[in-house]
């Protein structure tokens, strides 16, 4: 079956320290790829997209990266948070590069 | 660029009642997709239902339905016999053509069930 999974559900860290949010997927080869952040009260906002490994593109210039190291792999990460990155984070794929795009669970991101 | 407006922050209905959720999109596309989402407490985002621009027919998924209206440009979900697991929040979602384009979202529309 195809699932999507995401890691850590929910995640405290200080300003300025390192993120790294992970997303796999299981039952499809070469999916789309989608990182979007959710801010309080608010619509979902596309941060990158990747329709390969290595192949990342991102929408909204900031202070976090994406990478795809493996086909069913997406990696959110940054080097230094800010206070503006707390959010609800979602991944989510495009299983048969179709039109339609299924959400993971998401990550809780709290940053102080 | 396309922009996708929900003009109702919040909406209730008693349960077992039908109620009916708004959209409007803008878009110069021929070729498009329109989708609703379910935001529940969880968070997790879960896809209600879909409709190809290209498609006359409402799309319908169970009690779930919309009136699709292409000229207007107007994505309306009308939920039938309410249900107190309907309570969420609401997302009318716009994607142009086919391959990795990504989802346009609205504001949304917080769905309160009354018993």
């Amino acid at each position: 079956s195809q699932t999507i999974h995401q890691w850590p559900a929910t995640l405290v860290q200080p300003v300025g320290s390192p993120l790294s949010l992970e997303c796999t997927v299981e039952g499809t080869s070469n999916p789309n790829l989608y990182w979007y952040r959710q801010a309080a009260g608010r619509g979902l906002q596309l941060l990158f997209y990747s329709v390969g490994i290595g192949q990342i593109s991102s929408e909204v210039p900031q202070n976090l990266s994406a990478s795809r190291p493996q086909d069913r792999q997406f990696i959110l990460s940054s080097k230094k948070l800010l206070l503006s990155d707390s959010g609800f984070y979602l991944c989510a794929w495009d299983p048969d590069r179709g039109n339609t795009q299924y959400f993971g669970p998401g990550t809780r991101l709290t940053v102080l | 660029a396309q922009t996708v407006t929900q003009s109702q922050p919040e909406m209730s209905v008693q349960e077992a009642e039908t109620v009916t959720l708004s959209c409007t999109y803008d878009t110069s596309e021929s070729d498009y997709y329109l989708f609703w989402y379910k935001q529940p407490p969880s968070r997790q985002m879960i896809l209600v239902i879909r409709q190809e621009a290209y498609k006359q027919q409402n799309a319908t998924e169970n009690r779930f339905s919309v009136n699709f209206q292409k000229a207007a440009k107007s994505f309306s979900l009308k939920i039938s016999d309410s249900q107190l697991g309907d309570a969420a929040m609401y997302f009318c979602a716009y994607r142009k053509g086919w391959g990795n384009e990504k989802l346009t979202f609205g504001t949304g529309t917080r769905l309160t069930i009354i018993p």
